[in-house]
């Protein structure tokens, strides 16, 4: 299983672009990176999926270089109530099982 | 009305004790999950289920029992509660025919072990 690093926390102000990069050297051919959001109190939310390149949704950018070594959750214009801990997983598509959520990033945004 | 349920959604028990979480869904997802997370960490997979007759081990099995009665229902049991069980337990589904990996989640149980 593909191991991923992600910073522990960030702080942002609102209304900034966060970046959050997450670290997935040993990504196999067959993985994809998914993101999910937690808030206080809550189970984890989907956000966004990608294999290569860049996926863009409603809520987020996920920017994946050639390489997929590394990825990049784009939050635009954040506000307060993205506060939150942001999580990088990396397992094949439909193998649920194979899911690790790490300790994730804790996101605090700044009024 | 929410489309993954947990009961109870808060729990103080003693050591000992035999407990049980019930986890319901209406989503008609065949794949159910339990987990749990710890202050500061991630979550860790207890035991996942892909459809009725299916019941497979996760990451932290131990100390857990599960059962699923129907699709709709996945509940998970403490034997023998003890403290380090005190923690956060989430229940999940999801689509074996949807291609990503997308979990919907419970809004949780907390667990107290005195």
């Amino acid at each position: 299983l593909a191991k991923t690093t992600q910073p522990i926390s960030m702080d942002s102000y609102e209304g900034q672009e966060v970046n959050i990069t997450c670290s997935h050297n040993n990504i196999a051919t067959n993985d994809y990176i998914t993101w999910y959001q937690q808030f206080p109190s809550q189970g984890p939310r989907f956000i966004i999926q990608g294999y290569k390149t860049k996926v863009t949704n409603e809520v987020a950018s996920l920017f994946i270089p050639a390489d997929r070594k590394s990825s990049t959750l784009s939050l635009p214009r954040v506000s307060l109530s993205d506060t939150a801990v942001y999580y990088c997983l990396v397992a094949p598509r439909n193998r649920d099982d194979k899911i690790i959520f790490g300790k994730g990033t804790r996101l605090h945004i700044l009024p | 009305d929410a489309d993954v349920t947990q009961t109870p959604r808060n729990r103080i028990t003693k050591t000992g004790k035999r407990i049980m979480l019930e986890c319901s869904q209406t989503k008609g997802h065949d794949r159910m999950y339990w987990y749990r997370q710890d202050p500061g960490l991630g979550l860790r997979l207890i035991y996942y289920s892909f459809d009725v007759k299916d019941i497979n081990k996760g990451e932290i099995s131990d100390g857990y029992s599960v059962s699923r009665q129907a699709q709709a229902k996945f509940s998970l049991s403490l034997e023998s509660a003890i403290p380090n069980q005190t923690a956060l337990y989430f229940c999940a589904t999801s689509d074996a025919d949807r291609v990503s990996n997308e979990q919907f989640f419970g809004p949780g149980t907390r667990l107290t072990v005195l």
